[in-house]
């Protein structure tokens, strides 16, 4: 497999569910991050992991949940979510060190819908 | 102030013509700037990206950046149907690993 790699694609659930979207890059890439995409609104950035560290935390609600054991994986916890917090999210990977433009690279999204 | 602003469009523009989209930013000490394009139901895809005023060419594209003006564009020449897709700016700030997304500006080419 190649690029980054984000499952389940789509995803519904009950506010008092817990479902966890999964992200892996084979990129080789040391950062990874999470971004909230809704209509009609920019992307928002809601976490970065660079080598494993949390790096930003976009004041995101404690519902939202990131884990990132290893450079490869990420993951966002989600639990007692809101029917606004459907949306599309998006996961990504960029190299940081020794680059001046760490672009990144998106993988598919996973597309929630919060009932 | 939003801290990546561009104008969402929709931009019309006829097959073969240019098509200019333009962005600004608040953060001063930002490093790189890029260009995304995402297809409707996609994920963005790069296209571009600056990090030195002037201009940087690539194909039928150029990204033009004026750090004074902290203004960025992007030109992209003899436009195609296939164009037609929504054009994302997005800002490398201070933070290294910080990178912020315009709303971005829906472009459509009429054949």
């Amino acid at each position: 497999e190649t690029g980054v790699t984000q499952t389940p694609r789509h995803l519904v659930m009950g506010m008092t569910n817990k479902k966890s979207l999964k992200c892996e890059q084979h990129l080789g890439h040391n950062a990874m991050y999470w971004y909230k995409q809704s209509a009609k609104k920019p992307l928002e950035l809601m976490f970065v992991y660079n080598f494993k560290e949390q790096t930003e935390n976009n004041s995101v609600p404690s519902r939202f949940s990131p884990e990132c054991p290893n450079s490869s994986h990420l993951f966002l916890h989600l639990h007692t979510l809101q029917p606004e917090d459907s949306a599309l999210y998006l996961c990504a990977s960029s190299q940081l060190r020794d680059t001046i433009t760490g672009e990144l690279f998106f993988g598919e999204g996973s597309r929630l819908t919060v009932l | 102030q939003k801290e990546v602003e561009q104008n969402s469009g929709p931009l019309s523009v006829p097959e073969g013509a240019i098509a200019s989209l333009n962005c600004t930013y608040s953060d001063r000490g930002s490093q790189s700037f890029f260009w995304y394009r995402q297809y409707s139901g996609k994920s963005p895809e790069l296209i571009m990206f600056i990090y030195s005023n002037g201009d940087k060419e690539d194909g039928r594209f150029t990204a033009q950046l004026n750090k004074a003006s902290q203004y960025v564009s992007l030109l992209i020449r003899d436009s195609q149907p296939s164009d037609s897709a929504t054009y994302l700016c997005a800002v490398k700030g201070s933070s290294a690993s910080k990178i912020i997304f315009g709303s971005g500006t829906r472009l459509s080419i009429r054949p």
